[in-house]
């Protein structure tokens, strides 16, 4: 079965500190997407992938495509980036339904 | 240029009773989908359809139905609820089937009891 995986599960940081998280997965893929829910909010897309890199104020996202790796950046981070953090892949292959990973929820305090 | 709307936002539900949620996208995708959300579980996708007049299901169907009478309309029903429906229900749409970006209405929280 393809798997995606996230790490951490959890994450706290103070106001201001550099914040990684990671997704993993098992098999090649054609787009990677990088999602973010605010506590009891809706779902945004914050980044698509199939390559390299992509920034967007203090968000970049980057991937690897021969490691199976993708990262998301949040520099300085701010009390206001608290949310849970979703990474979904497009599996290669023609598949289009996507897997999701179990979500990284990140907590930034004042 | 509204995206994706979810209607309703809230709604309780007594059991077995039924109910329909909307999706409406103006965005002129092909790929709907609908998911639900619960703790500890992440998102489980319910059906799906990759265009106008057609459906098929996805992981957890059971106790839903799906129409895509129009390409901007994706309706998922509940014929007869149950308190494990109780659940956020999110749409989803995106053209190529998820590569390129996808587009999340703003959920719809349902409670059965």
């Amino acid at each position: 079965k393809n798997e995606v995986e996230q790490s951490p599960q959890n994450l706290t940081a103070q106001e201001g500190e550099f914040i990684t998280i990671n997704c993993s997965y098992s098999v090649g893929i054609s787009a990677l997407h990088w999602l973010q829910q605010h506590p009891g909010g809706g779902i945004v897309s914050l980044f698509m992938l199939s390559s390299g890199k992509k920034k967007h104020g203090r968000l970049i996202a980057t991937i690897n495509i021969q490691e199976k790796h993708s990262s998301l950046h949040i520099t300085a981070s701010h009390p206001r980036d608290s949310a849970v953090y979703i990474c979904a892949v497009r599996w290669s292959g023609g598949s289009y339904i996507p897997t999701f990973g179990r979500g990284t929820s990140l907590i930034v305090h004042p | 240029n509204a995206g994706v709307t979810q209607t309703p936002k809230f709604r309780v539900l007594k059991t077995g009773q039924s109910m329909t949620l909307l999706c409406a996208q103006d965005m002129n995708h092909e790929y709907m989908y609908w998911y639900r959300q619960d703790p500890g579980m992440g998102l489980r996708l319910i059906h799906y359809s990759v265009g106008e007049g057609t459906t098929a299901k996805g992981e957890v169907p059971d106790g839903y139905n799906v129409s895509r009478l129009k390409k901007q309309n994706f309706l998922l029903g509940l014929e007869s609820a149950a308190p494990s429906q109780t659940s956020v229900y999110f749409c989803a749409s995106s053209n190529q089937g998820w590569n390129t970006e996808a587009f999340f209405g703003q959920g719809t929280r349902l409670t059965v009891v």
